[in-house]
């Protein structure tokens, strides 16, 4: 597999419980916010995205919210199942720049 | 399906040769991109295009060079000028450059120079 996961911190959950992914943008300007879920040698796959008029918003089995006062982004995972396991990592952008990648989470759920 | 595919999942080459990654995507998106990972870093920005025939730098397009001549094709070529080619390379695509709208990426190549 890629070693793309190499020296990044570290989440583990148990399977059934609820898992929080948090990141920490940089740029007060940014608007738009997405998650990605990469898996071992594969590409980022998108999970679900927010713009900034929101603080939350829900998808399958996912939740994102966003905190602009401390530029905040969490990503909630219920119910947890070993297909979860991945890195996840978040991208923050405004129009007319390119997307700012964090270097991202590894989930781990744990039979 | 719609998608973005990338070839050769793996390649290998001798230092000091070029060597060119494809990219292809039938989700008639106008940009596309070309990043680069490494272990424990976000992705960085290598080139990037909006329409045919133009394309821009990124961050870190030294060693780089790219070609837009369709739609759909977005080679990526590392140069022997590049001086840490190992990585893996992600190319992606959107239906507008710079907006808001999400990425979507292909499964990349993993490329080993020795």
């Amino acid at each position: 597999g890629e070693s793309v996961g190499l020296h990044l911190p570290t989440l583990s959950v148990q399977e059934g419980d609820n898992s929080i992914i948090n990141c920490a943008y940089s740029n007060s300007a940014s608007d738009y916010f997405i998650w990605y879920k990469q898996e071992s040698g594969k590409g980022p796959q998108f999970i679900i995205d927010i713009r900034s008029n929101m603080d939350k918003r829900q998808g399958q089995r996912v939740t994102v919210l966003l905190n602009k006062t401390v530029k905040h982004l969490s990503l909630q995972i219920a119910a947890t199942q070993p297909g979860d396991s991945a890195v996840y990592f978040c991208a923050e952008g405004y129009y007319g720049q390119n997307f700012v990648f964090g270097p991202g989470t590894r989930l781990s759920v744990l039979p | 399906d719609g998608g973005i595919t990338q070839s050769p999942k793996y390649l290998f080459r001798k230092e000091g040769q070029n060597v060119t990654l494809s990219c292809e995507q039938n989700l008639n998106h106008d940009a596309m991109y070309w990043y680069r990972q490494d272990p424990g870093q976000g992705l960085r920005l290598i080139y990037y295009s909006q329409i045919v025939n133009d394309f821009q730098k990124g961050d870190i397009a030294e060693g780089y060079s790219v070609s837009r001549e369709k739609k759909e094709s977005f080679p990526l070529t590392v140069t022997s000028a590049q001086k840490n080619p190992t990585a893996f390379y992600l190319c992606a695509s959107s239906m507008g450059i710079r907006d808001r709208n999400p990425l979507h990426f292909g499964n990349g190549t993993r490329l080993t120079v020795t």
